[in-house]
């Protein structure tokens, strides 16, 4: 079945730095691409969604200056946390849908968890 | 590895009915249990999510159930609309997300 690779699964870096989260498509082509995080005991929430070849759409409250997305080929997306802080401490979790649209379902990756010191 | 287990597959009733949703997981071993709506095209949206030192939780017409010692969950959805047509998704997360296949639901006017 389609497969979605997220890397890593898991980072603890120092405040301040700069995180790159990626997430691949393996065995199909994605259009769209859908960013989500979860804070420790609350639910996953749409954070953005990255379309290929053109700038994501953010959702409300999430800053896109500091959540970089790319998605510059049809199997990758990135998201990169910029001068992370440890509010950002959280799980981040990619989706993909395969380039065929229609009601195509969305397939995820197993999820970044990360942790800021 | 957790395996998640969705039933039925797909679902079609009659505006107005109450339904209800399964989901079954294999390692007992979770943080919580979620439960989500996938509208076609469209990013998640997570409709209720129950700890796992919890056993329900509700909000509107819906309420999910938990019981962690037999491994399921339920989500019951009262007097459905059109608008309810979706693909409800459950998720247990352990260390990580492990999704269901989903149910696709229609709801006929």
């Amino acid at each position: 079945g389609a497969v979605v690779s997220q890397h890593p699964s898991r980072v603890i870096c120092k405040s301040g730095t700069s995180v790159k989260i990626e997430c691949r498509s393996l065995d199909f082509q994605a259009t769209t691409m859908f960013w989500y995080r979860q804070f420790p005991k609350q639910s996953l929430m749409l954070m953005a969604t990255s379309n290929e070849g053109s700038k994501a759409t953010y959702e409300q409250g999430v800053e896109k200056d500091k959540f970089l997305i790319n998605h510059a080929s049809l199997t990758l997306s990135t998201l990169t946390v910029t001068s992370a802080h440890p509010e950002d401490s959280s799980f981040y979790i990619c989706s993909a849908r395969d380039r065929q649209g229609g009601n195509q379902p969305q397939h995820f990756g197993d999820g970044t968890r990360l942790s800021i010191l | 590895k957790q395996e998640v287990t969705q039933i039925p597959a797909a679902l079609s009733v009659p505006e107005g009915e109450n339904l209800v949703l399964n989901c079954s997981f294999t390692d007992s071993a979770i943080y919580n249990l979620q439960w989500f709506r996938q509208d076609p095209g469209k990013g998640l949206t997570s409709l209720l999510l129950i700890q796992s030192s919890q056993r329900e939780q509700t909000s509107g017409r819906l309420n999910a159930s938990l019981d962690k010692s037999s491994g399921r969950s339920t989500l019951y959805i009262a007097a459905s609309q059109p608008g309810d047509s979706a693909t409800y998704l459950c998720a247990a997360t352990g260390n990580q997300f492990y999704f269901g296949t989903g149910t696709s639901l229609t709801v006929i006017p």
